[in-house]
């Protein structure tokens, strides 16, 4: 089946840090891949996503690409604000079989100090 | 234009009671999800719907859970004699018709059930 695997948090950094984290995924197919990050007390938006192998997905200073020969979708940043103190999820969707379902990494908390 | 809306955001049961949580989709969207997040956890899929069918429930647990999508109205997930181990954050999302798997899912606010 589908899994995604992300690194363990807390990841704490400083402002204006470089961020970087992993996540990696095994699929059957080639799957779809997403970024969502989730604020205190919110529900998930949509960071960025990818639909095919070597794209690149980016958003608010957000990027990631899509690595189908490591089987990877690494999130980074190259300055982090206090702001950007969220949990960070990554997902798959398996474009295949054409199931919508998500599924979705465990979650890295990030926590920026001024 | 409106987002996912969810209600309530807080509900709280006791344990053998019913829990019912409402999802209204944004506006134009057809499709819709729910999800399940435990403490400290990612998010579990639980059912999709469309209007009036279930696509696809491969997530939800055999007894005590259904979801429905009617022609008018939010959809909702029903918890029946809901157990302490149902206490979790729900999300629901939602996407646009037609469309494929590499389509966003917007996501709701959220509904965080505690079972007393």
């Amino acid at each position: 089946g589908n899994s995604v695997t992300q690194m363990e948090g807390p990841v704490t950094l400083s402002e204006e840090a470089f961020l970087t984290i992993n996540c990696t995924y095994t699929a059957t197919g080639y799957p779809s891949l997403f970024w969502y990050v989730q604020y205190p007390g919110e529900g998930l938006q949509l960071l960025l996503k990818a639909t095919k192998a070597d794209d690149k997905g980016s958003n608010k200073g957000f990027e990631a690409t899509y690595r189908k020969e490591t089987t990877s979708f690494h999130l980074e940043k190259g300055s982090v604000q206090v702001s950007d103190s969220a949990v960070y999820f990554c997902a798959l969707s398996d474009r295949d079989t054409g199931r919508r379902a998500l599924t979705f990494g465990s979650g890295t908390r990030l926590q920026v100090q001024p | 234009n409106a987002g996912v809306m969810q209600n309530p955001r807080h509900l709280v049961r006791r344990r053998g009671q019913e829990a019912r949580l409402r999802c209204s989709p944004m506006k134009g969207h057809s499709h819709v999800y729910w999800y399940r997040q435990l403490p400290e956890e990612g998010l579990k899929f639980m059912v999709y719907l469309q209007k009036e069918n279930i696509i696809d429930e491969s997530g939800m647990p055999k007894e005590r859970f259904s979801a429905e999508f009617p022609k008018e109205g939010p959809s909702i997930l029903r918890i029946q004699q809901v157990v302490r181990g149902d206490s979790a954050a729900y999300f629901c999302a939602s996407s646009p018709p037609g469309g494929s798997s590499t389509d966003t899912q917007y996501f709701g606010p959220g509904t965080r059930l505690t079972v007393l």
